[in-house]
């Protein structure tokens, strides 16, 4: 089976741009989650979907948002890029909502 | 609010040797899981172990273990005979219950010394 995938790998974007993101989870897995990583922060949670809902929600801002296709595929957004918007964004999908969470490569994202 | 601490940012072990990163957690739930995640450099993040809050028994998958106190909301991860390829940043994690959401720790770097 293949495992998660995050569309682009690397990318740079300038302040004020917004930007999408992509993640494929494995297939039969219906739950995804994203997190973001910086090295001041560590791993945060952004949100989760199951069957294109959404059931979670971290503490970001409105300009992060998300959803989920009937394939199960997600894509982040963020809107009004920020500096401190440069980080790496994890999707993480798991067959159902407390499966075992399988983390793609990860989308780095720069924001000059 | 639920916190996870790593109190060591960075470990270095000699090769074949044993090695214990420290993990602590706050909650005042009862039942939840806990998680070791590896994080190897530029490659993609995997599960090392889970444990389960209401299973007293330690969690073990080959050269790795967890000494789970959960009295003392620690949850600590021993790699015995360590190698190369466990270098990697590892992730403690909490799943609170009440709604899945993983709470991760800030990490620590595991550097193996030939």
């Amino acid at each position: 089976k293949a495992g998660v995938t995050q569309t682009p790998r690397y990318l740079i974007k300038t302040r004020g741009q917004q930007v999408t993101l992509s993640c494929s989870p494995i297939s039969g897995h219906r739950s995804v989650s994203w997190y973001q990583q910086t090295p001041g922060q560590g791993l945060q949670f952004l949100f989760e979907y199951f069957s294109e809902t959404q059931r979670n929600k971290g503490n970001f801002p409105g300009r992060f948002s998300g959803r989920q296709f009937s394939n199960s595929r997600s894509e982040m957004n963020v809107s009004t890029l920020e500096l401190g918007d440069s980080a790496l964004y994890l999707c993480a999908s798991s067959l159902a909502v407390q499966g075992q969470q399988y983390f793609g490569p990860g989308t780095r994202l720069t924001v000059t | 609010a639920q916190t996870v601490t790593q109190s060591q940012p960075e470990m270095s072990v000699q090769e074949a040797e044993t090695v214990t990163l420290s993990c602590t957690y706050d909650t005042s739930e009862s039942d939840y899981y806990l998680f070791w995640y590896k994080q190897p450099p530029s490659r993609q993040m995997i599960l090392v172990i889970r444990q389960e809050a209401y299973k007293q028994q330690n969690a073990t998958e080959n050269r790795f273990s967890v000494n789970f106190q959960k009295a003392a909301k620690s949850f600590s991860l021993k790699i015995s005979d360590s190698q190369l390829g466990d270098a990697a940043m590892y992730f403690c994690a909490y799943r609170r219950p009440r709604d899945d959401k993983i709470i991760f720790g800030k990490g620590t770097r595991l550097h193996i010394l030939p």
